[in-house]
């Protein structure tokens, strides 16, 4: 079985700001690991996801985040926010199958300017 | 050309009624879900159907039916309705694997809010 727990459930930041929305799972076989973005009254949205290779994946939108096995974990950042970045941000998890894809509590990034 | 379409998308109800929520996705994707969203954001998976056979099922009370006429289409019918069932539903679709197959990727609807008074 998977988890994933996204430890802040609200992250305030300023307009050009950087941040980092922190991600960790739990898994006893190997994963697939997706970011996922949801704006408001939206559906989710792919914003990135690491299958194999290197261990950092990046977004046409600035996002990057990093897969970091000993640490079991698959942080976000940007180095810069828009206001446009507002937004929930979803962890998720799947076994390398493609099986039963979970995902985080969510992270409600709010960009002030 | 929406991708993954879901009707109606607010549905306001009475406890005791029974509702259906339709789904089509145009992507040719061989995978359907229902996901569940509850007030605080929180997405469970509720149902997965691949080429129109049930493959996930999570715990879900019985009044929750889904039904897939083909593998465009996959519906959510709810029988007597209940307040802890207001939530915004989810369907979403994927080529291939109960998760996304090799890809991972799911492709989700704009929800459907369901309020129950």
């Amino acid at each position: 079985a998977q988890s994933v727990t996204q430890l802040d459930s609200q992250v305030p930041v300023f307009e050009e700001a950087p941040v980092e929305l922190r991600c960790n799972y739990s898994s006893s076989v190997s994963v697939y690991l997706f970011w996922y973005v949801q704006y408001p009254n939206q559906g989710l949205q792919l914003l990135l996801k690491y299958l194999s290779g290197s261990t950092l994946v990046e977004s046409i939108n600035g996002f990057e985040a990093e897969f970091n096995k000993s640490q079991t974990s698959f942080h976000l950042r940007k180095p810069s926010v828009h206001i446009s970045d507002t937004a929930e941000y979803f962890c998720a998890v799947s076994d390398e199958a493609g099986n039963m894809l979970t995902f985080g509590g969510g992270t409600r990034l709010m960009v002030k300017p | 050309d929406t991708a993954v379409s879901q009707t109606p998308k607010y549905l306001v109800t009475q406890m005791g009624n029974d509702k259906s929520i339709k789904c089509e996705q145009n992507l040719g994707h061989d995978t359907m879900y229902w996901y569940k969203q509850d007030s605080k954001k929180f997405l469970k998976i509720m149902f997965s159907y691949n080429n129109k056979e049930l493959i996930i099922n999570e715990t879900v009370p019985n009044r929750f039916s889904p039904k897939s006429p083909d593998k465009a289409h996959l519906n959510l019918h709810i029988n007597s309705l209940e307040l802890g069932d207001s939530a915004v539903y989810f369907c979403a679709s994927s080529q291939g694997g109960a998760g996304g197959g090799n890809t991972g990727e799911l492709f989700f609807g704009e929800g459907s809010r369901l309020t129950v008074l």
